[in-house]
């Protein structure tokens, strides 16, 4: 049973749009979602993340919304740039549960000019 | 600026073969992790250890095992290679229990079975 959903598995978005990546959960005791960005060949990079206490985080272009109510989050990037182009991983963790993470399928982000 | 690396960035290997995956970190993390990743499926936990020689399965340990001899190096070993382990397999590291657990990946290593 997945924990962590991301049901878009793509997204197409034009150069200077909002993308919007959504990213559902089943567990309330996660403390911690994070979001982190793979490109062909290459690891994931931590992107941004966002503690259960908070509702928005941002850094830059990337802001992250938590609504615990609904146990969803999502991760907005605007403006969209064709270098955002990968795939898009929603994780979440429980200090509970020790420090694995818990992942999403991923959403791939396709950006055009 | 952390690093974690892995020994091949691509492999190919024939069925049955004993196949060596080595990750090393210079964070001195005490945890680390092996995944792979496969499309549509997301990234998914093979094994995981605290600890030097500790080690936890993870979602999918089956036709897999794994070493901790240091505390630096984690290997992940394909007893008998067989092509549905055709994969990328990422290594990661993290510190103990802190914040995020924010894990750190390695650049992956595309391993072919034949």
């Amino acid at each position: 049973d997945q924990q962590v959903k991301q049901n878009s598995p793509s997204l197409s978005v034009q150069e200077g749009r909002i993308s919007i990546l959504n990213c559902d959960y089943t567990n309330s005791m996660f403390d911690y979602f994070l979001w982190y960005k793979k490109y062909p060949a290459e690891g994931p990079t931590f992107l941004i993340s966002i503690s259960s206490i908070k509702d928005k985080n941002e850094d830059g272009r990337f802001t992250v919304f938590l609504n615990k109510s609904a146990k969803h989050l999502s991760l907005h990037i605007v403006p969209s740039q064709p270098g955002d182009s990968a795939v898009y991983f929603c994780a979440a963790s429980s200090n509970q549960a020790g420090t694995a993470l818990i992942f999403g399928k991923g959403t791939t982000l396709s950006v055009s000019s | 600026d952390v690093k974690v690396t892995q020994s091949s960035r691509y492999l190919v290997k024939r069925t049955g073969e004993k196949v060596f995956l080595e990750c090393v970190q210079d964070m001195d993390h005490e945890n680390m992790f092996w995944y792979r990743q496969d499309p549509g499926l997301g990234l998914r936990l093979i094994y995981f250890s605290y600890d030097v020689k500790m080690k936890e399965k993870g979602d999918i340990p089956e036709g897999y095992s794994v070493s901790r001899e240091k505390k630096e190096r984690f290997s992940l070993i394909l007893e008998s290679a067989s092509t549905n382990q055709t994969s990328m397999y990422l290594c990661a590291s993290s510190p103990p229990l802190a914040g995020s657990n924010e894990q750190f990946f390695g650049p992956g290593t595309r391993l072919t079975v034949l």
